[in-house]
């Protein structure tokens, strides 16, 4: 099973400024997807940004960017020039390509950073 | 259209109702799941729809009861509920559930929540 881990419960940025969060995954499957998912206090899961990990290149959307280092099972989060509308709890997903059967082959989420920004 | 919509958002019931939770997608979404969030925790899945037949039941009690009458719609009927299932309902719906590896077919869009209180 597919298992990620989040080590930073919280963290705290100065507004405009950039900050890095962290995610990694343990898993045998060679081909999987990555996200992050922003749960601002609205509680709706918001996508910010996914990673095919048979692609080198780390996807980028406006603002955030992801650091993808697939030997180190790594997949970190770049926020830069942080908004206050930034401020949510964060989660990093793992997916498999497929459904293997026996379990859970949703989404495996960490368990969250909560991202504060501080104006 | 990418949204997710939950009826209701909040909802109080006493041990002994019997309510439902709905959800609802035009997407065209062939997956849908239902996920339980308790505070600060990550969205754990409960259950997963792939093509409206029930693909996974991750030992959910039968208190909880799911249903998907059609393509866009997902139920989840509650009866005789506990204190302790008092959390953040998700819904979710992606393309697919079963073959991924289409590019684009990958991510989950999320509902609001239904936030239940069972007293």
């Amino acid at each position: 099973a597919q298992t990620v881990t989040q080590s930073q419960p919280e963290m705290s940025v100065q507004e405009a400024e950039t900050v890095t969060l962290s995610c990694t995954y343990d898993t045998s499957e060679s081909d999987y997807y990555l996200f992050w998912y922003k749960q601002p206090p609205s509680r709706q899961m918001i996508l910010v940004i996914r990673q095919e990990a048979y692609k080198q290149q780390n996807a980028t959307e406006n603002r955030f960017s992801v650091n993808f280092q697939k030997a180190a099972k790594s997949f970190s989060l770049k926020i830069s020039d942080s908004q206050l509308g930034d401020a949510a709890m964060y989660f990093c997903a793992y997916r498999s390509p497929q459904y293997s059967g026996g379990g859970a082959d949703g989404l495996t989420f960490g368990k969250g950073t909560h991202l504060i920004i501080q104006p | 259209d990418t949204e997710v919509t939950q009826t209701p958002k909040h909802l109080v019931m006493g041990m002994t109702n019997k309510k439902s939770l709905k959800c609802e997608q035009h997407m065209g979404h062939r997956a849908m799941y239902w996920y339980k969030q308790k505070a600060k925790k990550p969205p754990e899945l409960m259950f997963v729809y792939s093509y409206e037949k029930l693909s996974i039941n991750e030992s959910v009690p039968s208190r909880f009861s799911p249903e998907c009458p059609n393509s866009s719609l997902l139920n989840l009927h509650l009866h005789a509920l506990q204190p302790e299932d008092s959390a953040l309902y998700l819904c979710a719906s992606s393309q697919d559930f079963f073959d991924l590896g289409l590019e684009g077919n990958t991510e989950a869009f999320f509902g609001q929540g239904t936030r239940l209180t069972v007293v």
